[in-house]
């Protein structure tokens, strides 16, 4: 599978846990980005990268994200001290630069925080 | 800031008729603007986008038509088919992709 890749697709953990999620990118592509989605809603931007660099933050992001990009390839987002509020789809997309910049995303993975 | 407003919520139309979706901006210095179609469960997947010099666009089926003056831009997709059912998502962006400011999406129901 050449696609953007996530892990897990679905996690369930209680209030307070932290939990870690994984992107894998197009292996060619050195943009990564984080959104949060929620039920009806579009995609919230999280976060991005180029390469190991985490360019852009969202104001809205609380200090309990945090993302990495350690050798500009694959990409964890933490949560730490989760809130149900916290529940949503996080997705990860990822892009080249110096051309179109189309956006691949991965399947997500699927929070539910009881 | 950018915002995009989106309408209709939900679209429902007949099998082999035509539907339309339209999204309004609010920043003028917006110049991409893409189209997402999200299957319940599955990833947005990038049908169609438009640059800002551009009018319009088109693929088979699929248009997107931009009227940079008054600020807004819509899709078109005719003879519709059940695969065609989704939610589709319209966004508009700046500088870079990570700026995408995206709408609320529109249910588009295709009715046999």
């Amino acid at each position: 599978d050449t696609g953007v890749s996530q892990n897990p697709r679905h996690k369930i953990t209680k209030r307070g846990q932290n939990v870690t999620f994984r992107c894998d990118p197009i292996s060619e592509h050195n943009r990564l980005y984080w959104y949060r989605q929620t039920l009806g809603q579009g995609p919230e931007f999280l976060t991005y990268f180029q390469n190991e660099a985490q360019l852009e933050k969202s104001r809205l992001l609380s200090d309990r994200f945090s993302a990495e990009r350690p050798k500009g390839s694959f990409s964890t987002l933490e949560i730490q001290r989760t809130e149900q509020g916290d529940s949503a789809m996080y997705l990860c997309a990822s892009s080249l630069t110096g051309g179109d910049e189309k956006l691949f995303f991965g399947s997500g993975t699927q929070l539910s925080v009881l | 800031g950018e915002n995009v407003e989106q309408h209709p919520s939900t679209l429902s139309v007949q099998e082999g008729d035509s539907a339309v979706i339209k999204c309004t901006y609010s920043d003028s210095a917006s110049n991409y603007f893409p189209w997402y179609k999200q299957e319940l469960g599955k990833r947005p997947q990038l049908i169609i986008d438009i640059r800002s010099n551009v009018g319009e666009k088109k693929d088979q089926r699929i248009a997107v038509t931009l009227n940079k003056t008054a600020k807004h831009f819509s899709l078109h997709i005719t003879e519709t088919q059940p695969e065609d059912s989704a939610v589709y998502f319209c966004a508009a962006s700046g500088n870079s992709n990570y700026q995408l400011i995206w709408g609320a999406g529109t249910k588009l129901i295709i009715k046999p």
